[in-house]
């Protein structure tokens, strides 16, 4: 099994629907991120997480919302889903006891359409 | 505003030939620079870290090296296989050493047999 799992791998959706997109990790981490990536760009950071009471907002969070349920889980919502949110979507975790600190652990995506 | 820019976007070369992937970033203030590997329909996969009071890491036929003074970084591979066809996405970090990064676009490396 994957370290870092993302469920759905798949989903299409209409426009101003409700999507939650979940991510769960066994591999103890404390710090978990939700990033984007669009054709012919980075990733880019959604929102972050270090611990299970801390939220912090990313790079594009307008739009999107996120709840830490618990030390192996992270997900995002989309509350009114619009056509630009069209995005392969990838869970991250990291470790801050790591030597390498800052080496992040990619989930396989969550490739979201909205029609 | 930290910017990241890889170029070539795409990049073709016969198996056997060594080559070189190039990254540079506008604010030389940067915590580490992570080199990650992306398969179609995968995740990312990280292949090295290199921490800001370094110059180099290797793993294998990999190297990268760090220059914070001009702001790039570059990824060498040795002896290419066609395994080693990808997306090399290069990233550096926004503020400490944590998973708050800042991604290139990526360099499509295709490696024909």
């Amino acid at each position: 099994d994957a370290d870092v799992t993302q469920t759905p791998r798949n989903r299409i959706t209409k426009t101003g629907k409700r999507i939650m997109l979940e991510c769960s990790q066994t591999k103890g981490h404390d710090r978990m991120y939700w990033y984007r990536q669009d054709p012919g760009l980075g990733l880019r950071l959604i929102y972050y997480s270090f611990d299970v009471k801390d939220i912090n907002k990313g790079e594009i969070s307008d739009g999107y919302s996120v709840s830490r349920q618990a030390q192996a889980k992270f997900s995002l919502s989309l509350e009114s889903a619009i056509p630009n949110q069209t995005a392969l979507y990838f869970c991250a975790t990291s470790s801050q006891d790591s030597i390498n600190t800052g080496e992040l652990f990619f989930g396989e995506g969550s490739r979201l359409t909205v029609l | 505003k930290q910017e990241v820019t890889q170029i070539p976007a795409a990049l073709s070369v016969p198996e056997g030939e060594n080559l070189v992937l190039n990254c540079s970033f506008t604010d030389s203030a940067i915590y580490n620079l992570q080199w990650f590997r992306q398969d179609p329909g995968k995740g990312l996969t990280s292949l090295l870290l290199i921490q800001s009071s370094q110059r180099e890491q290797t793993s294998g036929r990999l190297n990268a090296s760090l220059d914070k003074s001009s702001g790039r970084s570059t990824l060498y591979i040795a002896a290419s296989q066609p395994g080693d066809s990808a997306t090399y996405l290069c990233a550096v970090s926004l503020s400490g050493n944590t998973g708050k990064l800042i991604f290139g676009q990526g360099t499509t490396l295709q490696v024909k047999p």
